[in-house]
């Protein structure tokens, strides 16, 4: 079972244009972290937020949590069209003190059209 | 080696055979995951190393999949009588700890049961 629900599915944006995605999620978290995989490729970390943090900022991506609201979003900024990916939220959840399970969300499909 | 390398990158497999893929995790790295992306889907957690210690095997669908990182570095995912559900990518990820950390991940191995 995923613990992350991404929102949209699917997004498709002009180049320069900002890119906005949602994630909810279910149980506590010690941090939720956002990977990006090109198509036919394996994920690459882009961002980690712990719990305690409500926004982080690394180069054009702007990461919110609201941990009230089991919430979190992505904002790119100026999209170019090599952000073209699919775009996943991860959770990783403590379990009996060890917080090792990282759990993905079902992604959304961002298109960058130039 | 530089990052995660898994091999064969691409596998077909006779519905029935037995088949085996290779993680080569990031030197060092002592926490090593293998994930399911089935098309359009998120990664589902299959199975979880703490250098040879399996400490986590939750995830795998069923006693037809087996893993194993005997020397706490490489590791196989094995895959008994292959049914055409098992067609899906094989994601391997690793990184340092367990503490908040972003995970490494390979190019992954598609699988396809015919």
């Amino acid at each position: 079972s995923q613990q992350g629900e991404e929102d949209p599915q699917a997004l498709s944006i002009q180049e320069g244009e900002n890119a906005t995605m949602n994630c909810s999620y279910k149980t506590s978290i010690n941090n939720l972290q956002w990977y990006r995989q090109n198509s036919g490729r394996g994920l690459v970390h882009l961002i980690l937020i712990r719990s305690n943090e409500r926004e982080k900022h690394s180069g054009r991506l702007r990461v919110t949590l609201d941990t009230s609201k089991k919430s979190s979003s992505l904002l790119i900024t100026a999209s170019r069209a090599a952000d073209t990916a699919s775009y996943f939220c991860a959770t990783d959840v403590g379990l009996a003190g060890s917080n090792y399970k990282l759990t993905f969300g079902k992604g959304t499909l961002l298109t960058v059209n130039p | 080696g530089a990052g995660v390398s898994q091999s064969p990158r691409y596998k077909v497999a006779k519905r029935g055979q037995d088949v085996a893929l290779r993680c080569d995790p990031i030197s060092g790295h002592v926490s090593l995951f293998w994930y399911q992306q089935a098309l359009g889907q998120g990664p589902e957690f299959l199975t979880y190393f703490q250098n040879e210690a399996q400490l986590d095997k939750s995830g795998l669908p069923s006693d037809r999949f087996f893993a194993e990182r005997p020397e706490g570095s490489v590791s196989t995912l094995k895959i008994q009588r292959t049914q055409q559900e098992d067609s899906a990518v094989y994601l391997c990820a690793s990184r340092w700890t367990d503490s908040n950390e972003k995970l490494f991940f390979g190019s992954g191995t598609q699988l396809s049961v015919l």
